[in-house]
């Protein structure tokens, strides 16, 4: 089976731009997750979206915004950016049914640096 | 926000020798699940252990949970240079068990 693919896996925005990434999930997975992750602040939860519904949602502005399309392949967004917003995003899928045996696994990231 | 602390922060053995590394958490859990990333690139997903379970063993690791004490901790035995990586603790829990929160990790370098 093929794992989690992120595109693009490097992407330089200025500030002020919008930017959008992409995740597309394990086959047969139907949860995907969004983190973040900054040497600062660590792994944080951005969303998680199941069966194209947003079922949980972190501690991050508007700015950030996430959807999810029939074939469960995830898009997040980031208006508006600042200098903050630069780090790597992790995206992960699950099958997203049972809660205690639920493991996710990851995709290699997209590295956002805003000038 | 970080769900809890990782013990150490780093840690530097040679070949062949034990690593252990210890996470503590804050609130019930579903389960807890240990990750391996390798300089900055995706997190490998190592072993996933319920809060019903108290230990867990998968090749080279195992994994232990004491829910009293909200702490678990992770054993690579043998360790070998391809372990070098930092290794990340995650829960979810109770309430959103897809919302996992992740310790600060460990900086495991395994010396040749």
């Amino acid at each position: 089976k093929a794992g989690v693919t992120q595109t693009p896996r490097y992407l330089i925005k200025t500030r002020g731009q919008q930017v959008t990434l992409s995740c597309s999930p394990i086959s047969g997975h139907r949860s995907v997750s969004w983190y973040q992750q900054t040497p600062g602040q660590g792994l944080q939860f951005l969303f998680e979206y199941f069966s194209e519904t947003q079922r949980n949602k972190g501690n991050f502005p508007g700015r950030f915004s996430g959807r999810q399309f029939s074939n469960s392949r995830s898009e997040m967004n980031v208006s508006t950016l600042e200098l903050g917003d630069s780090a790597l995003y992790l995206c992960a899928s699950s099958l997203g049914v049972l809660a205690s045996t639920d493991t996710q696994y990851f995709g290699p990231g997209t590295r956002l640096t805003v000038l | 926000s970080q769900q809890g602390e990782e013990d150490p922060q780093a840690l530097s053995i040679q070949e062949g020798e034990n690593a252990t590394m210890n996470c503590s958490y804050k609130t019930s859990i579903n389960n807890l699940q240990w990750y391996r990333q390798n300089s900055g690139r995706g997190l490998v997903h190592l072993i996933l252990i319920r809060s019903n379970e108290r230990e867990k063993h998968s090749g080279r690791l195992r994994v232990t949970l004491d829910t009293s004490k909200k702490s678990s901790s992770l054993l690579i035995t043998a360790s070998r240079a391809a372990d070098t990586a930092s290794y990340f603790c995650a829960t979810a829990d109770s309430g959103s068990a897809r919302q996992l929160t992740f310790g600060s990790g460990t900086q495991l370098t395994v010396l040749p």
